[in-house]
């Protein structure tokens, strides 16, 4: 099932504008993980936040964690053309089966010179 | 470094058709492994797990089985494809055993069922 879900769906900005996208959960978590996807491409990670955790950078990246709210936001300054593609937040679930890692549906960025 | 590889990228299969999708990991032992899809326009949806050779959990009730023959390789199947298996599959794999580390995702496999 999806936990995470990220807002707003879709986000224009220009090149040098800073984009922030939001994510909200329903469960407790250990760690919640922003990933970025490219048109057709895999996810790949971006940055893991712990749930003891309040804020994280990482390079052009900061994130937020406020567990009493549930949500998390990530922050791209300084924006390029290239940062143009789709952005999930991902929290952990426990399952019977074992930990899995559980998906919101995006937030996809375009980015315009 | 470790690698993983999905095969085929993409493939176009008629309804009731059979499918196999195969996913290797190279540079690491007994990873968990996972199958994704993303529907269009959506998000993830985990699909099977396993955390060794053998041991499959499924998340979703489907027509859809996955094996894990081999410690490095994760098979998804179906004997039968409907049309609403279309979807972007996607491999991913992670090797802390405290399962709180990141996923490595593979490019994906893209299924039009017609």
């Amino acid at each position: 099932s999806q936990q995470g879900e990220e807002d707003p769906q879709a986000l224009s900005i220009q090149e040098g504008e800073n984009a922030t996208m939001n994510c909200s959960y329903k469960t407790s978590i250990n760690n919640l993980q922003w990933y970025r996807q490219n048109s057709g491409r895999g996810l790949v990670h971006l940055i893991l936040i712990r749930s003891n955790e309040r804020e994280k950078h990482s390079g052009r990246l900061r994130v937020t964690l406020d567990t009493s709210k549930k949500s998390s936001s990530l922050l791209i300054t300084a924006s390029r053309a290239a940062d143009t593609a789709s952005y999930f937040c991902a929290t952990d679930a426990h399952s019977n089966s074992g930990y899995a890692l559980n998906f919101g549906k995006g937030t996809s960025l375009l980015v315009t010179p | 470094s470790q690698t993983i590889h999905q095969w085929p990228a993409t493939l176009v299969q008629p309804v009731g058709s059979p499918l196999s999708l195969e996913c290797t990991v190279e540079g690491t032992s007994n990873p968990n492994l996972y199958w994704y899809r993303q529907a269009a326009g959506r998000g993830l949806q985990l699909l099977f797990y396993s955390v060794g050779i053998g041991q499959i959990s499924s998340e979703v009730p489907q027509n859809l089985s996955a094996s894990r023959p081999q410690d490095r390789q994760f098979i998804l199947s179906s004997k039968k494809l409907l049309l609403s298996d279309s979807g972007f599959y996607l491999c991913a794999w992670r090797g802390d055993s405290t399962y709180t580390g990141e996923l490595f995702f593979g490019e994906g496999s893209r299924l039009t069922v017609l």
